[in-house]
């Protein structure tokens, strides 16, 4: 499988935990995105890297979330101090930045986080 | 606050029959545009990509874009009961490397 895999694909926490998601992208691919979704909702920008530079994060995001990509490869996004409200599916998305304007970003599977 | 807008639907529609779907964005700029197609409890998957004004087919597929109305669309032929989804529009922002602007979807229920 070549796609972009992510784990786990479930999780469920009690408020006030700290939770890690993995996410491993095309494997040629040097872009990598993380979204949010909650349901009847699309997708939301939470942050980007190129290779293992994070170049963008959203506003939204607040202070107790934190994304790294070491080696410009996986990535990981953690969570600190969950709250109720951070239930969602978490959304991991690559492309490869080809010099072209325009990136398909394809999707992994996701994340599906509740918060008790 | 760039904006993407599209009807929630449902949207029914018969099998065999053409769903047409739309969408409406607000940065005027915007040059790439994209459809994902979701279905219930699984991540959004990429059917189609637009760049260019008119009209690009693949295979039952066609995407529109009309950049003066800021409108892009995208249109089912011989619609089948698993095309039964939410279909998300997506911009990308000129003003990012890449981020997607997504509408909140529109629900597809293809019946027999």
């Amino acid at each position: 499988d070549t796609g972009v895999s992510q784990d786990p694909r479930h999780k469920i926490t009690k408020r006030g935990q700290n939770v890690t998601f993995r996410c491993d992208p095309i494997s040629e691919h040097n872009r990598l995105y993380w979204y949010r979704q909650t349901l009847g909702q699309g997708p939301e920008f939470l942050t980007y890297f190129q290779n293992e530079a994070q170049l963008e994060k959203s506003r939204l995001l607040s202070d107790r979330f934190s994304a790294e990509r070491p080696k410009g490869s996986f990535s990981t996004l953690e969570i600190q101090r969950t709250e109720q409200g951070d239930s969602a599916m978490y959304l991991c998305a690559s492309s490869l930045n080809s010099g072209v304007l325009h990136n398909e970003q394809f999707f992994g599977p996701g994340t599906r986080l509740t918060v008790l | 606050q760039k904006e993407v807008e599209q009807n929630s639907g449902p949207l029914s529609v018969p099998e065999g029959a053409i769903a047409s779907l739309n969408c409406t964005y607000s940065d005027r700029v915007s040059q790439s545009f994209f459809w994902y197609r979701q279905y219930s409890g699984k991540s959004p998957e990429l059917i189609m990509s637009i760049y260019s004004n008119g009209d690009k087919e693949d295979g039952r597929f066609t995407a529109q874009l009309n950049k003066a109305s800021q409108y892009v669309s995208l249109l089912i032929r011989d619609s089948q009961p698993s095309d039964s989804a939410t279909y998300l529009c997506a911009v990308r922002e000129t003003d990012s490397w890449g981020k997607l602007q997504f509408g909140a979807g529109t629900q597809v229920v293809v019946t027999p």
